[in-house]
């Protein structure tokens, strides 16, 4: 059974704290991607690595970097929190090469307060 | 500038009557789409997908229709239940090797029983 973990389903964090979100899937697969969930704003890109140490910018990377420096593992850092990066994270994965479905994390909540 | 845009917010259906979930793209590099379905406080999990090459494809109730020339796919869910009321998002592919994948903003679908 194919899997994708998020290290936290609910995290509360002050702002100005540095934050990390990590995720782990079990499937060999090349992409890891980072999005948030807003409402009314759908699922938004943040990053997206394609191999090992390779990334690059989604839709909204500002405020935020990431670290694939293992295959099955890919972190987002949220540098300096701030009230407005308070939102639903979700981690996927994908094979590259082949068009074929990303498969997605449980989700972490942050709160920045 | 979304390029994958999902127009309705939200869609009210009577239990045993159709659900048309519709969505827009403007990249006309696409070429892969797909449907998610998102329950609150989970990750989106895979529905249906379409190639580009196909103006339709069906698994069991849902179906999923392509116009390219319109840039346009829709969702059909027949008969809808219950347990289908979720969020909605169509997401495309651009081609290429890496397989980014952009997701819309989301249509809620609340089946009425």
């Amino acid at each position: 059974d194919v899997k994708v973990t998020q290290s936290s389903r609910y995290l509360v964090k002050r702002t100005g704290e540095k934050v990390f979100l990590e995720c782990v899937q079990d499937m060999d697969h090349e992409n890891m991607f980072w999005y948030r969930q807003d409402p009314g704003l759908g699922l938004r890109l943040i990053y997206f690595s394609y191999d090992v140490k390779m990334k690059e910018k989604g839709d909204i990377p500002e405020g935020y970097s990431v670290s694939r420096e293992k295959k099955e593992r890919f972190s987002l850092i949220l540098e300096s929190a701030s009230t407005n990066q308070t939102s639903m994270y979700l981690c996927a994965s994908s094979l590259a090469h082949i068009y074929t479905e990303a498969f997605f994390g449980q989700g972490t909540r942050l709160t920045v307060v | 500038d979304q390029q994958v845009k999902q127009n309705s917010p939200s869609l009210s259906v009577q239990e045993g009557r159709i659900s048309i979930l519709n969505c827009d793209y403007t990249n006309s590099m696409f070429d892969y789409f797909l449907w998610y379905k998102k329950y609150p406080a989970e990750g989106p999990t895979f529905l249906i997908s379409i190639s580009s090459i196909k103006d339709k494809n069906e698994d069991g109730r849902f179906t999923v229709f392509l116009n390219k020339s319109a840039k346009h796919l829709s969702l059909h869910i027949v008969p809808s239940q219950p347990g289908d009321s979720a969020v909605y998002f169509c997401a495309a592919i651009y081609g290429g090797a890496t397989n980014k994948l952009i997701f819309g903003t989301g249509t809620l679908l609340a089946v009425q029983p």
